[in-house]
């Protein structure tokens, strides 16, 4: 199975803007899980989406958002960027290994706002 | 307050010796996952353990999961310079439903 895919690797924003990210989790997981990773809070929960529907949410403000269509595809969106948005962005699906769920990770996207 | 609280945050070790990360909670979970994710890129998945007590070795790593499932430790034995990156422990505790919890993460840098 491929693994879960995230796009683009590397972006950069200006103060302001807006980003979307999308993630593509491993065929047949439904669960996509969103973190932000910074080097001073370490890996930070944003949002779960099950079955195209937000499951959990994080502590973060309402500039994070996020959608997921009906193949499971996710995609988050941040609304007018700040600088402290900077960081890495890592995708999760959840799928079950030896009856115990599971997340996999893609590579991350590195987010950079000036 | 994190519900996965690991120690040491930081550890930087020289080649050929032994360590030990730990990985604790107050909460019970039923199964607890390891991973070590290198600069830039996602964790990767190393080891999930699930019974209580368990012990579960791979190559240099094993990995245990305390009686009451609440904690978790990682000993690597005689390191190398391959083994540095961040180490996170993850899981689903048992009474809250589907939500994972990760760990404050334990950065290691294995010295040549």
């Amino acid at each position: 199975k491929a693994g879960v895919t995230q796009t683009p690797r590397y972006l950069i924003k200006t103060r302001g803007q807006q980003v979307t990210l999308s993630c593509s989790p491993i065929s047949g997981h439904r669960s996509v899980s969103w973190y932000q990773q910074t080097p001073g809070q370490g890996l930070q929960f944003l949002f779960e989406y099950f079955s195209e529907t937000q499951r959990n949410k994080g502590n973060f403000p309402g500039r994070f958002s996020g959608r997921q269509f009906s193949n499971s595809r996710s995609e988050m969106n941040v609304s007018t960027l700040e600088l402290g948005d900077s960081a890495l962005y890592l995708c999760a699906s959840t799928g079950s290994l030896a009856y115990q769920e599971t997340q996999y990770f893609g590579p991350g996207t590195r987010l950079l706002v000036l | 307050t994190q519900l996965l609280e690991q120690s040491p945050q930081f550890l930087s070790i020289q080649e050929g010796e032994n360590l030990t990360v730990y990985c604790n909670s107050s909460s019970v979970f039923s199964s607890l996952q390891w991973y070590r994710q290198e600069p830039g890129e996602g964790p990767v998945l190393l080891v999930t353990v699930v019974t209580g007590g368990e012990v579960k070795k791979l190559k240099r790593l094993t990995f245990q999961f305390g009686d009451a499932r609440k904690d978790s430790s990682l000993h690597i034995t005689a390191a190398q310079p391959g083994d540095t990156g961040l180490y996170l422990c993850a899981g689903i505790p048992s009474l809250t439903g589907n939500q994972f919890y990760f760990g404050t993460g334990t950065s290691l840098t294995v010295i040549p």
